[in-house]
C-alpha cells in the first residue's frame, strides 16, 4: 500500500504553547486528507478533512481556531494544535486518499503523533 | 450522519481456530464501501479488507472475508485460522464520511 508519514512520532509541549504536526503522502498525491483524534482505548474520531488547496470542513464540535489545518500541496497537510491545554493530550491520525490507479476510496494511515502537554 | 456500530467490545479467539466480528450501519446511500481496519499495539492502521455496496459478492482476503448483508445493514468479518498475529483493535468504517465503529479488541490465545 501507500505510505503516510507523520512529524514528529511523539511531543512534549507546555501548555499555552503551539505544535505543529505534519502528515505527508510519500508516494501518492492525496486529494484528500483526514485529521482524527485517538483516545486510550476507544475510536479514531475525525476532527477534520481537507482537500487540497481549500478551507479544510470540521467536525461539529471541533475548533477550527484551535485546530489549525493547512493542505497546501498534494503531499503535505499540517495540524497546528494552537495553544495547547492538558486536554488536548492525545494521540492524532492523519490519512491521506487519492487515486492509485482504479482503487479509490481507500485511505492510507500515518503511524500517528502522540501529543502529551504539561 | 451515518452510524457504524460495533456491538462486541472484546472477543478472544484460540489459535487456529475461526472468529467473527460484527459490524451493523445506518445510511440512506445506495452506495458506498465498507472497510474493516486493524491497529496491532503498533497503533498503525491497517486495511484488512474492503466491500464495495453495489458488488453482492462478499470480499475475501486470504484468511478474512466478509459476510455483508445490505438490506440488513450488516458487514461482519470472519477471521479463519487464526493467529497470534491478529490480536488487534478492528475497527469497521464507513466509507463517505469515514466514521469508525467503538472497536473490537481481539485476543488470539495461544
Amino acid at each position: 500500500g501507500a505510505v503516510v508519514s507523520q512529524h514528529p512520532s511523539w511531543v512534549i509541549c507546555k501548555s499555552g504553547t503551539s505544535v505543529k504536526i505534519e502528515c505527508r503522502s510519500l508516494d501518492f498525491q492525496a486529494t484528500t486528507m483526514f485529521w482524527y483524534r485517538q483516545f486510550p482505548k476507544q475510536s479514531l474520531m475525525l476532527m477534520a478533512t481537507s482537500n487540497e488547496g481549500s478551507k479544510a470542513t470540521y467536525e461539529q464540535g471541533v475548533e477550527k481556531d484551535k485546530f489549525l489545518i493547512n493542505h497546501a500541496s498534494l503531499t503535505l497537510s499540517t495540524l497546528t494544535v494552537t495553544s495547547a491545554h492538558p486536554e488536548d493530550s492525545s494521540f492524532y491520525i492523519c490519512s491521506g486518499q487519492g487515486y492509485r490507479g482504479n482503487i479509490h476510496n481507500e485511505q492510507f494511515f500515518g503511524p500517528g503523533t502522540r501529543l502529551t502537554v504539561l | 450522519a451515518q452510524t457504524v456500530t460495533q456491538s462486541q467490545p472484546e472477543m478472544s479467539v484460540q489459535e487456529a481456530e475461526t472468529v467473527t466480528l460484527s459490524c451493523t450501519y445506518d445510511t440512506s446511500e445506495s452506495n458506498y464501501y465498507l472497510f474493516w481496519y486493524k491497529q496491532p499495539p503498533s497503533r498503525q492502521m491497517i486495511l484488512v479488507i474492503r466491500q464495495e455496496a453495489y458488488k453482492q459478492q462478499n470480499a475475501t482476503e486470504n484468511r478474512f472475508s466478509v459476510n455483508f448483508q445490505k438490506a440488513a445493514k450488516s458487514f461482519s468479518l470472519k477471521i479463519s485460522d487464526s493467529q497470534l498475529g491478529d490480536t488487534a483493535m478492528y475497527f469497521c468504517a464507513f466509507d463517505n464520511d469515514m466514521r469508525f465503529g467503538a472497536g473490537t479488541r481481539l485476543t488470539v490465545k495461544p
